[in-house]
């Protein structure tokens, strides 16, 4: 496997639900990145790691919980969240601050009941 | 606060025809890097093109140009013999030098007419 993948592709769950989202990125970069994307609003930055540490955390719920076990994996723990969290989450990655750019997995589409 | 703003929120262009899509951006910073990506309907993001902020010359990369208006904080994207594979959502994107902050605008819904 090449690029960012994360999985599922979609997840439907509902308020009391207990769920993961999984990101692994297979090159080589040391920083890995949580977006939220809803329509007709700017992508949300909802956290980042750097070397398995977080250096970004923009004052998202504690519904949402990350974790980077190593610098290769990245999940996303859902609990108890709201319909508006429905959206696309995106995993990314870049090499640190010096890379260029974000290389983006195909995200995964959440709708919660 | 920093913000991306793109005013247009769905362009239509011809195939081969010329298209330029619009963003500015508000930041007190002097070192920073500009990019546009573009996201297919298949959702992947992909870089198209960036700028690093210190340079005055404009990035292209085959049909797609920039124009960057350090001091109008302005960053357009000009795509030339437009193609039915460049309809996409892009995104104009903006990140201060040293930082992890990719800050994005809400994007433009770009669709080719055939």
């Amino acid at each position: 496997e090449t690029g960012v993948t994360q999985t599922p592709r979609h997840l439907v769950m509902g308020m009391t639900n207990k769920k993961s989202l999984k990101c692994e990125q297979h090159l080589g970069h040391n920083a890995m990145y949580w977006y939220k994307q809803s329509a007709k609003k700017p992508l949300e930055l909802m956290f980042v790691y750097s070397l398995e540490e977080r250096v970004e955390n923009n004052s998202v719920p504690s519904r949402f919980s990350p974790e980077c076990p190593n610098s290769s994996h990245l999940f996303l723990h859902l609990h108890t969240l709201q319909p508006e969290d429905s959206a696309l989450y995106l995993c990314a990655s870049s090499q640190g601050t010096v890379g260029w750019e974000l290389f983006f997995g195909e995200g995964s589409r959440l709708t919660v009941l | 606060a920093q913000t991306v703003t793109q005013s247009q929120p769905e362009m239509s262009v011809q195939e081969a025809e010329t298209v330029t899509l619009s963003c500015t951006y508000d930041t007190s910073e002097s070192d920073y890097y500009l990019f546009w990506y573009k996201q297919p309907p298949s959702r992947q993001m992909i870089l198209v093109i960036r700028q690093e902020a210190y340079k005055q010359q404009n990035a292209t990369e085959n049909r797609f140009s920039v124009n960057f208006q350090k001091a109008a904080k302005s960053f357009s994207l000009k795509i030339s013999d437009s193609q039915l594979g460049d309809a996409a959502m892009y995104f104009c994107a903006y990140r201060p030098s040293g930082t992890y902050k990719y800050i994005f605008g809400t994007g433009t819904r770009l669709k080719v007419l055939a």
